[in-house]
């Protein structure tokens, strides 16, 4: 069971926009602004595209936004593109003996 | 351009050691944080630990303290990922990774990835 609950899988068509949550709790997600999101393609390495809860590495698009409320962020793609199918993995900051945690990610279908 | 390479695929037996390994280059090696990700077949990411390259400090998730070892050679700008006895549970592909400067989570710049199998 992974520290972080994200849910399975979400789909949506070109154009549209989705959002994948990610649930913590005050010793991880909720205590501290160190939220980032990462894209994976099947058989690829993670990429970064979302990190510090907001912002965006140089590079990636802006259809990209982090956000958060609570013990949950959120990572939210809009105008859905074919290449956004991917796993999305959100992982955050938890305290200094745990570090670092991942969700358990989620599978994004462009229908 | 930065980037990490990690060492090729290994097929092992249980009870076998085996070190991996993650060479950088395009930057100032000792002063970034390397950490190791665990991917499963068909699973989620799992944060292993991390090595800061300048001294060698480590950290070590709590799920994989004792079971793995981080070192690493500044001379050559490469981390290691050590086992001292394999399971078949090792098996999975492994990450190093980048942690972003002054960050404690972000890591910025991924390997390719290592393909650990282990089988009797």
């Amino acid at each position: 069971q992974s520290a972080l609950t994200q849910p399975a899988s979400v789909s949506g068509s070109p154009g549209q926009s989705i959002t994948i949550s990610c649930t913590g709790t005050d010793s991880d997600v909720g205590g501290y602004n160190y939220v980032s999101w990462y894209q994976q393609h099947p058989g690829k390495a993670p990429k970064l595209i979302v990190y510090d809860v907001t912002s965006r590495p140089s590079g990636v698009s802006d259809r990209f936004f982090g956000s958060k409320s609570g013990t949950t962020a959120s990572l939210t793609i809009s105008r859905l593109q074919a290449e956004d199918e991917a796993y999305y993995y959100c992982s955050s900051y938890a305290g200094s003996i745990a570090l670092v945690v991942f969700g358990g990610g989620t599978r994004l279908t462009v229908l | 351009e930065v980037q990490l390479v990690q060492s090729g695929a290994e097929v092992k037996k249980p009870g076998e050691s085996l070190r991996i390994s993650c060479q950088g280059s395009g930057y100032v090696f000792p002063r970034y944080w390397i950490g190791w990700v665990r991917q499963m077949p068909g699973k989620g990411l799992e944060w292993m630990g991390s090595v800061y390259p300048g001294d060698s400090d480590t950290r070590y998730s709590p799920s994989f303290q004792g079971r793995v070892t981080f070192s690493v050679d500044k001379s050559i700008s490469t981390a290691y990922l050590q086992w001292s006895r394999l399971k078949t549970s090792d098996t999975a592909t492994y990450y190093c990774a980048r942690r972003k400067y002054e960050s404690l989570n972000v890591f910025d710049i991924w390997g390719q990835g290592t393909m650990v199998t282990v089988s009797s």
